[in-house]
């Protein structure tokens, strides 16, 4: 099955640098990548995601690049503000059974 | 528009008992996902029901099982609870393949 590993699982930024979360997937099958932010308490939120036939998707702050020859996509976060301290969690779609990276707990320092 | 809802918030129970745990997904969404966030640990997931039928599950034991209704909303029952079974149980739902899957706020199942 689907294997979705996620880099780093801690990440402490000042406020107003760049973050970067690394994931990688097995299944060349997968073709639809999502990312989330889980906040202490809540449930996932779906912030930004992209398709097997797209290389690059931004909103704002925050980009998805897709490399599907090396199978690994990353999140990249921009101008980083204290309200991005949350953690992130990648996934590989097939089959729409979402398979998700262990997370990663961004700090985000003022 | 109402996200994906789950009900309890919050269940504490004894080791052996049942746990029912309820799921109503975004208005139009057929699809509804269960996954398990155990503490400190990532998402795994458990079951999707589409159109009323389990369409796929996760490595969970057989006393880990669901249903879903006419209207979409979805159970989730686990029988003969463990303590291990502690844990976030997070609904999605979705309303057609490889699109968005929208999260609930989870229900804290304890096991005591």
């Amino acid at each position: 099955g689907e294997n979705v590993e996620q880099h780093p699982s801690t990440l402490s930024v000042q406020e107003g640098d760049s973050a970067v979360i690394k994931c990688t997937y097995s299944d060349s099958a997968s073709n639809y990548f999502p990312w989330y932010k889980q906040e202490l308490g809540k449930g996932p939120q779906l912030i930004i995601d992209i398709r097997s036939n797209v290389g690059e998707k931004k909103d704002q702050r925050i980009a998805v690049t897709l490399n599907k020859t090396a199978k690994h996509f990353s999140l990249h976060i921009t101008e980083t503000q204290p309200e991005d301290s949350a953690v992130y969690f990648c996934a590989a779609s097939k089959w729409r059974k979402l398979q998700f990276g262990a997370g990663t707990q961004v700090v985000v320092t003022p | 528009e109402a996200g994906v809802t789950q009900s309890p918030t919050h269940l504490i129970k004894t080791r052996g008992q049942q746990a029912t745990l309820r799921c109503s997904p975004i208005s139009g969404h057929t699809s509804v996902y269960w996954y398990q966030q155990a503490l400190g640990l990532g998402l795994q997931f458990l079951l999707w029901y589409d159109e009323g039928e389990e369409r796929n599950r996760g490595n969970f034991p057989p006393r880990f099982s669901g249903r879903q209704f006419p209207n979409y909303s979805s159970e989730l029952n686990v029988n003969a609870l463990e303590l291990e079974d502690s844990a976030l149980y997070l609904c999605a739902s979705s309303f057609a393949e490889n699109t968005e899957a929208f999260f609930g706020q989870g229900t804290r199942l304890t096991v005591v």
